[in-house]
């Protein structure tokens, strides 16, 4: 069965610095896998997705994320860390092939230190 | 402008009410779907459908039910028999069952 882990359900960088969340899934064959980010009692919006093609997918406000098969990784990063960014993130992935199944990650909640 | 509505925000019910959340889509999406959300337990899948007339079970589906008489509408009834109906409720959109989904804004059920 598919899972998805996100390492940390909470991270504190300051304002500047690297943001990195971490997200593994696990899976028989490769999926599609998307971040989504949340702000407090609002609904979930696309930051990226990666489908097929290039690894490495660039999505909104700056972020991207690296698709490693091998590592079995997507994990989302944005060289500066601005105030706006904090919420909570969301990792998901969904098989592309058999019975739908669209499973998301338990979240990691970013905070962003002036 | 298109998107996903959902109404109320905020809804309040006593416990062993049945209470129906709106949730309605001018996208042209085929597939729908309503998650819970607690918190520390990201979101949960109700219940889903890939298209008009038919929808299928989620992962905790006991004490909800749907239905999908319309493309654009998904409605959730939270019957008196779901055990702690007090949570966000989120539904979504996505064009097909592989593509990417689109939220509302989300309604929040308070039962006591």
């Amino acid at each position: 069965a598919q899972s998805v882990t996100q390492l940390g359900s909470h991270v504190s960088v300051s304002e500047g610095a690297l943001v990195l969340l971490r997200c593994n899934y696990s899976s028989s064959v490769p999926p599609y896998l998307f971040w989504y980010v949340q702000y407090p009692n609002q609904g979930l919006q696309l930051l990226l997705k990666y489908t097929t093609g290039a690894t490495l997918v660039k999505g909104i406000n700056g972020f991207e994320a690296e698709f490693k098969k091998s590592e079995t990784s997507f994990h989302l990063t944005k060289p500066s860390a601005h105030m706006s960014d904090a919420a909570e993130y969301f990792c998901a992935v969904t098989p592309t092939s058999g019975t739908y199944k669209y499973i998301f990650g338990t979240g990691t909640r970013l905070k962003v230190l002036a | 402008d298109g998107g996903i509505t959902q109404s109320p925000k905020y809804l309040f019910r006593k416990e062993g009410q049945n209470v129906t959340l709106s949730c309605e889509q001018n996208l042209n999406h085929d597939a729908m779907y309503w998650y819970r959300q607690d918190p520390g337990q990201g979101l949960r899948l109700i219940y889903y459908s890939q298209i008009v007339n038919d929808f299928q079970k989620g992962d905790i589906a006991e004490g909800y039910s749907v239905s999908r008489e319309k493309k654009e509408s998904f409605p959730l009834t939270v019957t008196s028999a779901q055990k702690n109906p007090t949570a966000f409720y989120l539904c979504a959109s996505s064009l097909t069952s592989l593509g990417e989904q689109y939220f509302g804004p989300g309604t929040r059920l308070t039962v006591t």
